[in-house]
């Protein structure tokens, strides 16, 4: 089975560009995460999905970071513009519907620089 | 708002030593302790996890401990392995979807 997926691995960008991060949970896991790494720092929490719908977007940064979930399946993170603070490691999990939140599946990853 | 810290950030040992990390949460709610192990080039995957009635968990080479007057919780190995060399995380959870992280211990296992 295969495992949670996050495209790109890398991206690199320039400040107030635009980068559209992707995530595909593995198949059947309704419950959805974003997460972000800043510099060695502690992994924060961004949103949950549940399906299609946002249940938890309080730890979304500001208004230029917009994630989708379009028909409960992959789901994108945009940042637009990006920030020089918006670098850092973006994760993507997902886990079944009634397990315990922590027991979900991470990603790689996607490495964001903005330079 | 809710934190966990984490001590070392980095830690070193020679092959077959313990090592040690330890974390403080402040969210009296937390009843569940889960650790993660990042090797390179993957995301975070859950290792253990200990409950918070529970003082002690064993899984083979590793323990966690859990002191909840204190607020404390560590990760032990023991016969550390080359192959134990990884990014380890350590978080509570108090229910609902959001897990508390703490900031990571890079560990190094020389051989």
């Amino acid at each position: 089975e295969a495992g949670v997926t996050q495209f790109p691995s890398h991206s690199v960008i320039e400040k107030g560009q635009t980068v559209t991060l992707r995530c595909d949970p593995i198949s059947g896991h309704d419950n959805l995460y974003w997460y972000r790494r800043v510099m060695g720092k502690e992994i924060k929490f961004l949103l949950h999905f549940v399906k299609e719908s946002k249940q938890d977007e309080s730890g979304m940064p500001n208004n230029r970071f917009l994630a989708e979930r379009t028909g409960g399946t992959y789901s994108t993170l945009k940042v637009q513009p990006a920030e020089l603070e918006d670098s850092g490691v973006y994760f993507c999990a997902s886990s079944l519907s009634g397990t315990i939140a922590y027991e979900q599946y991470f990603g790689p990853g996607t490495r964001l620089t903005v330079t | 708002g809710e934190n966990v810290e984490q001590h070392p950030s980095t830690l070193s040992v020679q092959e077959g030593d313990s090592a040690v990390i330890k974390c403080t949460y402040s969210d009296s709610a937390s009843n569940y302790f889960p650790w993660y192990k990042q090797e390179l080039g993957k995301g975070p995957q859950l290792i253990i996890d200990i409950r918070s009635n529970v003082g002690e968990k064993k899984d083979q080479r590793i323990a966690v401990t859990l002191n909840k007057t204190a607020k404390h919780f560590s990760l032990h190995i023991t016969e550390t392995q080359p192959e134990d060399s990884a990014v380890y995380f350590c978080a509570a959870w108090a229910g609902g979807f959001k897990t508390i992280f703490g900031a990571g211990t890079r560990l190094f296992v020389k051989a």
